[in-house]
């Protein structure tokens, strides 16, 4: 079945970082991909998809230039946060979708715990 | 727009009980439906599917029946695990294409006590 791998899983870093997490399809070609995100004990949120070769389409209420998208190949694409703040601590999980895959639901990633001090 | 409704947890269960979460849903058309669980520090797995009407999901134990009438995919077990706690997310989708965005509920925690 389809895979996505999501690197780091969790990250610690200090106010005012920028920090990137990478979101990669190991067996297929993702033309789509999901970026979400997940506040404790609640559910995911959209932030925005990303098709491979355009930009990013964000979500009502989410800041583009705070969390920039790159989706420049068919299995990878990073989500930056940049200038972190600790209200930017979170969980991120991005999704894949495409090739082979194209008419199955998306693929999530493990996810990534991002701690802001 | 469109909406996933799920019932509130923690659902607290001893092993071998039998498990209801309920979901209900609001959209405008035919979604297909789903459930996903993710097991604590993990990503969302897909637990099981319908894509029509009268269609039943099943995987793992697990079933859900897709009701157009009462709007609602509710998922069951028979006999519950320690293995099963986790917290599950019921979800749907306008349209078949993976490209299509998911709308979730905002998950049940089932926890399943020896």
């Amino acid at each position: 079945g389809a895979v996505v791998s999501q690197h780091p899983s969790w990250v610690i870093c200090k106010s005012g970082t920028s920090v990137k997490i990478e979101c990669r399809s190991l067996d297929f070609q993702a033309t789509t991909m999901f970026w979400y995100r997940q506040f404790p004990k609640q559910s995911l949120m959209l932030m925005a998809t990303s098709n491979e070769g355009s930009k990013a389409t964000y979500e009502q209420g989410v800041e583009k230039d705070k969390f920039l998208i790159n989706h420049a190949s068919l299995t990878l694409s990073t989500l930056t946060v940049t200038s972190a703040h600790p209200e930017d601590s979170s969980f991120y999980i991005c999704s894949a979708a495409g090739g082979q895959y194209s008419n199955q639901p998306q693929h999530f990633g493990d996810g990534t715990r991002l701690s802001i001090l | 727009g469109d909406s996933v409704t799920q019932m509130e947890g923690p659902v607290t269960l001893s092993e071998e009980a039998f498990l209801t979460i309920n979901c209900t849903y609001t959209a405008t058309g035919y979604p297909s439906l789903f459930w996903y669980v993710q097991y604590p520090g993990e990503g969302l797995q897909l637990l099981l599917k319908a894509t029509k009407a009268d269609d039943k999901g099943s995987n793992k134990g697990f079933e859900a029946t897709y009701r157009k009438e009462t709007t609602s995919f509710h998922l069951e077990k028979g006999s519950v695990q320690v293995s099963d706690s986790a917290v599950y997310f019921c979800a749907l989708r306008m349209g078949n294409s993976g490209y299509s965005t998911l709308t979730f509920g905002k998950g049940t925690m089932l926890l399943v006590s020896p």
